[in-house]
């Protein structure tokens, strides 16, 4: 079956430091791979999306990559801030209409 | 404004209980979507409708029904067959092709006792 996997434990670092999150898939050749950001009590928000063709996207301070080689996109957020600690998910389109999730990566900046 | 609205945010039922979550769209939206969000994990997708009358079972379908017979509106019951129902289930909704993304409502917290 499908499956996405994320880095489970919570990732802590320093402000202004660059945060960087790892969203690992298997059983699949995904079109293209989302991302979005999820605040406590909160429904997640789309950020960046990023296909198959494309190996970098870039928005303000974030990153995405996208290796399918690998199968790994990995989500960089440079000069981090604490009003980015948050929880990040990946999300692939594995049927037609059918989207999934990872279990998503807990960010704490610290100032 | 447009957006998705989950209600209540809070759902308390006692156990052997039926209890249906309410999400509307006003986005003009084909496709809705719900998960679960158990604490500390992701989301896991119990149903979703790609066009009103149509409708998909997700990866933890067991214990939940929906309908669509709107295309703003998709209910989600819980059945008293859903073994562990407390959660926290968020709606979602997704309109243009398929690299659009979804927009999120903020969800309903869901306890059984």
């Amino acid at each position: 079956s499908q499956k996405i996997e994320q880095n489970s434990e919570a990732l802590n670092i320093q402000e202004g430091k660059t945060a960087t999150l790892t969203c690992n898939y298997t059983n699949y050749s995904p079109a293209y791979l989302q991302w979005y950001r999820q605040d406590p009590g909160r429904g997640p928000v789309f950020l960046l999306l990023i296909r198959e063709n494309e190996k970098e996207k870039r928005k303000e301070r974030l990153k995405v990559t996208f290796d399918t080689t690998l199968k790994q996109s990995l989500f960089h957020i440079t000069a981090s801030q604490p009003a980015d600690s948050a929880t990040y998910l990946c999300a692939l389109e594995v049927n037609t209409g059918k989207l999934i999730f990872g279990q998503g990566t807990t960010l704490q900046v610290k100032p | 404004d447009g957006g998705i609205t989950q209600s209540p945010k809070y759902l308390f039922r006692k156990e052997g209980q039926n209890v249906t979550l309410s999400c509307e769209q006003n986005l003009n939206h084909d496709a809705m979507y719900w998960y679960r969000q158990d604490p500390g994990q992701g989301l896991r997708l119990i149903y979703y409708s790609q066009i009103v009358n149509d409708f998909q079972k997700g990866d933890i379908a067991e214990g939940y029904s929906v309908s669509r017979e709107k295309k703003e509106s998709f209910p989600l019951t819980v059945t008293s067959a859903q073994k562990n129902p407390t959660a926290f289930y968020l709606c979602a909704s997704r309109g243009g092709d398929q690299n659009s993304p979804l927009h999120f409502g903020n969800g309903t917290r869901l306890t059984v006792t």
